[in-house]
């Protein structure tokens, strides 16, 4: 079956530097979608990504969706305290099918 | 206000016996998921529902068992066959998704429900 690889696992970061998560795919996407989830909370979606190539920005957050659409990356410039929770990744295989996630990247920001 | 609820928020069952946990959502959502999140291992799919009446195995349905006898309800069945069931289980809901429409693809998720077995 499908599967997401999302690298890192961990990422230590001192507040104010960037960040990046990357995902792959095993298989090529109808989109990618990345969500974000606080610790002890539940994943709220941040955007989706349909189009080859295709880059997207929310303030400080940049996302890329690979020519192939089999990898994607998020880029956090500047970390906040606020940044802190897991990021995972979600590979869309087409209709109202389930998310297959990434196992998420856990970012922890050190004053 | 419209959502998606999971109760209770947390769960303890006695080894062997079946628990059911609670999936609601007002938002009017055609399709419906079930996800499992163990630590490391990110979220993986139960069952999903994308029409009242019909249902489909996710990647790790083995112990589970789902119904969706009305639109806005999922309830999920963790039965004695599941090995390992204790974890943390999501529910989500999404719209009927139309190709080139960004938004309808997305997930709206309850706030879970930790379900331990001792």
């Amino acid at each position: 079956g499908q599967q997401v690889m999302q690298i890192p696992q961990y990422q230590h970061v001192q507040e104010g530097e960037d960040f990046t998560t990357y995902c792959n795919s095993s298989t090529t996407l109808s989109n990618i979608q990345w969500y974000k989830q606080r610790p002890g909370g539940h994943p709220v979606f941040l955007i989706q990504l349909v189009k080859s190539g295709e880059v997207k920005k929310q303030k400080r957050l940049t996302f890329q969706f690979g020519e192939a659409k089999k990898n994607s990356s998020l880029h956090i410039t500047a970390t906040q305290t606020t940044d802190v929770g897991t990021y995972f990744c979600a590979g869309h295989r087409g209709g109202a099918d389930g998310l297959t996630f990434g196992k998420g990247t856990h970012l922890i920001i050190q004053p | 206000d419209g959502g998606i609820t999971q109760s209770p928020k947390y769960l303890f069952r006695k080894e062997g016996q079946n628990v059911t946990l609670s999936c609601e959502q007002n938002l009017n959502h055609d399709a419906m998921y079930w996800y499992r999140q163990d630590p490391g291992q990110g979220l993986r799919l139960i069952y999903y529902s994308q029409i009242v009446n019909d249902f489909q195995k996710g990647d790790i349905a083995e112990g589970y068992s789902v119904s969706r006898e009305k639109k806005e309800s999922f309830p999920l069945t963790v039965t004695s066959a599941q090995k390992n069931p204790t974890a943390f289980y999501l529910c989500a809901s999404s719209s009927q998704p139309t190709s080139g429409r960004a938004k309808e693809n997305e997930q709206f998720f309850g706030p879970g429900t930790r379900l331990t077995v001792l």
